[in-house]
Parts: structure tokens; C-alpha cells; sequence
């Protein structure tokens, strides 16, 4: 069975870094994309970033370029997200999925960006 | 970018009704549209792939159908544990969510 597990999330001050983890098993990892989404409270779901399975391929989504850097350790099956320059508007639910399609989906960490 | 605009935003159903749900496209996405469901708590759960194809293990009371902008999913009839939030996902170009659909029990 396919298990994404994300951890890392908490309360930042707007400005500073966190990094989220996401630690998969019940698939082999490292032949599958693997993506970051986000829902806002009340909002709904934005895809983030994505990740080529070697790592060698990122693509984001236009207001997290330059401060959101998605990256992979394949040896450990964990996906990882590092946020920097965070923002009052990062606040969101983080969600990491595998796959083109987003087949499986983790339960999420809750990120606050707040003062 | 690909707008997907999802319909109802919420829905109101009786235990054995059918139940569909729309989503439609900003422009051509082929069959590149998948249906979620997501309970309070849990982590979303893929129902339906490329528009039609049944994920493994999902109840056969789920289907979707459609093309290019136009796709639905539909509940046969409505089980209690079916009441969720749905949402549907393209996947043709990048990828862009619908607003979700709130479903509960009449």
C-alpha cells in the first residue's frame, strides 16, 4: 500500500525558512515524479512544485519560484520542500503526491506563516 | 493557465440517489481529468483516472465520463460513507483544481 507521510509543518515568523519532508513507502520511489500541493484555509488546492524522478527536472508554480525549492533523496525515499522568504499568504496545508497523475496523496502539514 | 470550474460547490442527497458532479475545462484537456475524494481528516483519495478509468478498489458506483472540457462523475447511488468533498484535477497541462464539491446525506 502506497504511504506518503509529511512532517515538518508548524508555525514560522513571515521571512524566515522551514522545510517540509515527505517519507514514502509501498512504491518504488524513485521511478515515480513526485509533486508538493497546497490549500489555503477556505481556499482551494494549488499545485506547487513537481520533481523529475532523478531530481534532474524542477518546475514551480510562478509565486513560490526563487524562494521554494523542491529536491528528492532517493536512497531514503523522501521528498523534501524547503521554503524560504515565507509570506503571511504561504499559510496552506501541504500536501506531497506521487506520480503524473497525483495517484496517492499524503495527509498533509499544516504550515502558518504568522507574526 | 488551464481554469477549472467545478459544480455544485455543494449538494444536498438521500441514501440510493444518483448524484452527479461537473467540472468543466477553461480549454481542450483530452482525458486528462481526475476525480478525488477527500473525507474530513484523511488525505484525498483518487476515485477516477483519465476521465473514465476506475482507480483499483474504488466501488463500481463510481464512474466518470467526458472529454475535452465537459467531464462528470457519478455516484450510482449514494452510500452514507460516500459524504466527502470531491474534486477533480487536470492534468493536461500542469495542473489545476476544481473548487471541490461538499456532499452530505439528505
Amino acid at each position: 500500500e502506497v504511504q506518503l507521510v509529511e512532517s515538518g509543518g508548524g508555525l514560522v515568523q513571515p521571512g524566515r525558512s522551514m522545510k517540509l519532508s515527505c517519507a514514502a513507502s509501498g512504491f518504488t520511489f524513485s521511478s515515480f515524479p513526485m509533486a508538493w500541493v497546497r490549500q489555503a484555509p477556505t481556499k482551494g488546492l494549488e499545485w506547487v512544485a513537481t520533481i523529475s524522478t532523478s531530481g534532474g527536472s524542477t518546475y514551480y508554480r510562478d509565486s513560490v519560484k526563487g524562494r521554494f525549492t523542491i529536491s528528492r533523496d532517493n536512497a531514503k525515499s523522501t521528498l523534501y520542500l524547503q521554503m524560504n522568504s515565507l509570506r503571511s499568504e504561504d499559510t496552506a496545508t501541504y500536501y506531497c503526491t506521487e506520480g503524473y497523475g497525483m495517484d496517492a496523496w499524503g495527509q498533509g502539514a499544516s504550515v502558518t506563516v504568522s507574526s | 493557465d488551464i481554469q477549472m470550474t467545478q459544480s455544485p460547490s455543494f449538494l444536498s442527497a438521500s441514501v440510493g440517489d444518483r448524484v452527479t458532479i461537473n467540472c468543466k475545462a477553461s480549454q481542450n484537456i483530452n482525458r486528462y481529468l481526475n476525480w478525488y475524494q477527500q473525507k474530513l481528516g484523511e488525505a484525498p483519495k483518487l476515485l477516477i483516472y483519465n476521465a473514465n478509468s476506475l482507480q483499483t478498489g474504488i466501488p463500481s458506483r463510481f464512474s466518470g465520463s467526458g472529454s475535452g472540457t465537459d467531464f462528470t462523475l457519478t455516484i450510482s447511488s449514494l452510500q452514507p460513507e460516500d459524504v466527502a468533498t470531491y474534486f477533480c484535477l487536470q492534468h493536461n497541462s500542469w495542473y489545476t483544481f476544481g473548487a471541490g464539491t461538499k456532499l452530505e446525506l439528505k
